[in-house]
């Protein structure tokens, strides 16, 4: 059975830096097209891609935040962390992780965790 | 980058049948999937690969592609179906949402 639970602050100031845990069960980040990704959704807003760490630890970011986004790996204690860099209020949201399949052009995000809402808020 | 556009809100009776378009440039080159979100929970998978049903997902749902669009299809719609829809996809670098539908079922 997969699994995946997002962890860290509810509140963060702004400037702060964000860093959040997906920690997940039932699969290896170490097989072959296996990813984690994560994805957040502003309150009554779209969904949002944020990053991707591969099998291969290729790591891949989204456009528009790519310069403040940093994602990493420990497969040893099938974790997946996020960070984000000096928050804003707009980046209030419920951040989510979830276990992806890539093959080529296909990528899509067969198991996710139930979300962690941040706020950020002086 | 490219930008994935979905109709914000689609209303469908039940027992009918519901399409949702999803567009983009180049769609046509890459795979689409869909994703069904309920209030308060998380997005669920429900179509792959432009037409693929992971296990689990009603036979009610399937996907086609066409050119540059993509269309989620739920046939017989049963007020459970009720939900925002997403589209997504994968351009070897980067994924996208499409900004979501609303399904409306009365």
């Amino acid at each position: 059975q997969v699994t995946l639970r997002e962890s860290g602050p509810a509140l963060v100031k702004p400037t702060q830096t964000l860093t959040l845990t997906c920690t997940f069960s039932g699969f290896s980040l170490t097989t072959s097209g296996m990813c984690v990704t994560w994805v957040r959704q502003p309150p009554g807003k779209a969904l949002e891609w944020l990053a991707l760490v591969a099998w291969d630890d290729d790591k891949y970011y989204s456009t528009s935040l790519k310069t403040r986004l940093t994602i990493s790996r420990d497969t040893s204690k099938n974790q997946v962390v996020l960070t984000l860099t000096n928050m804003d209020p707009m980046d209030t949201a419920t951040y989510y992780c979830a276990r992806a399949g890539r093959d080529g052009y296909s990528l899509h995000f067969d198991s996710w965790g139930q979300g962690t809402l941040v706020t950020v808020s002086s | 980058s490219f930008d994935l556009t979905q109709p914000p809100s689609v209303s469908v009776s039940p027992g009918q049948t519901a399409s949702i378009t999803c567009s983009g440039d180049k769609l046509g080159e890459r795979y689409a999937c869909w994703y069904q979100q309920r209030p308060g929970q998380p997005p669920m998978l429900v179509i792959y690969q432009d037409t693929r049903r992971p296990s689990g997902i009603p036979e009610r749902f399937s996907g086609s592609s066409s050119g540059n669009t993509a269309t989620l299809t739920i046939s017989g719609t049963q007020v459970m179906d009720e939900a925002d829809y997403y589209c997504q996809a994968w351009d070897g670098f980067t994924a996208l949402f499409g900004g979501g539908t609303k399904l409306t079922v009365l």
